[in-house]
């Protein structure tokens, strides 16, 4: 089976660009989690849906970044306009509420952003 | 908001030595787990724990919930090179979907 796949891997772009990133949940699963990642600040939450909806977008920075579920399997988060200390490494993980343990979260590989 | 402490930080260990790192909270949790992650990539999950002194095994890996459902910890035995990377505790609380998670140790093998 197929795991969590992002797009892109790397993203490179100049400051007040928008920027998309794109995630693809396993098939079946009915969670979604946006991480970010960096050295001083490690993972932290940004927002997860379950069911296409939102459930808490409380670690979402600020107004600038936004997420979708537009349908069961696939979510985009956006950052408009992107700063560079939007520089890090952005993952998505899912997970299932059918297979009895809610908790268990894969991950996808990542996409590492750099805003120059 | 909640935290985990997680440590070492670091550890540079031998070839064929036994790790071991460690989670507390002053939180109580209902699940505990432990990933790994590799360089470029994303935490892969290695043990997930459901009950207070579980015990549990994944090949050369095993992990413990603590009794007091405050704490985990995770030890490798003959440690070898592909287990180098960093190791994240993580933990649920209640019904939550979110996860708590430790800063990470990076377990780096000497050569």
């Amino acid at each position: 089976d197929a795991g969590v796949i992002q797009s892109p891997r790397h993203e490179v772009t100049e400051m007040g660009q928008e920027v998309t990133l794109r995630c693809k949940l396993i098939s079946g699963h009915n969670s979604l989690f946006w991480y970010r990642q960096t050295m001083m600040r490690g993972l932290e939450l940004l927002i997860y849906f379950n069911n296409n909806v939102p459930i808490d977008d409380s670690g979402m920075p600020e107004d600038r970044f936004s997420a979708k579920m537009p349908n069961a399997s696939f979510s985009t988060l956006k950052i408009q306009p992107s700063e560079p200390r939007d520089s890090a490494v952005y993952f998505c993980a899912s997970s299932s509420l059918t297979l009895g343990h809610t908790d268990t979260q894969y991950f996808g590989p990542g996409t590492r952003l750099t805003v120059l | 908001g909640q935290q985990l402490n997680q440590s070492p930080q670091s550890m540079f260990i031998q070839e064929g030595e036994d790790v071991s790192m460690n989670c507390t909270s002053s939180s109580i949790f209902n699940t505990w787990l432990w990933y790994k992650q590799d360089p470029g990539e994303g935490p892969v999950l290695l043990i997930a724990l459901y009950k207070a002194g579980e015990l549990t095994s994944n090949g050369r890996l095993t992990a413990q919930f603590g009794i007091t459902r405050k704490d985990s910890f995770l030890n490798i035995s003959a440690s070898i090179p592909s287990d180098v990377g960093i190791y994240f505790c993580a933990g649920q609380l209640g019904s939550n979907y979110q996860l708590i998670w430790g800063a990470g140790t990076k377990l780096i093998i000497k050569p």
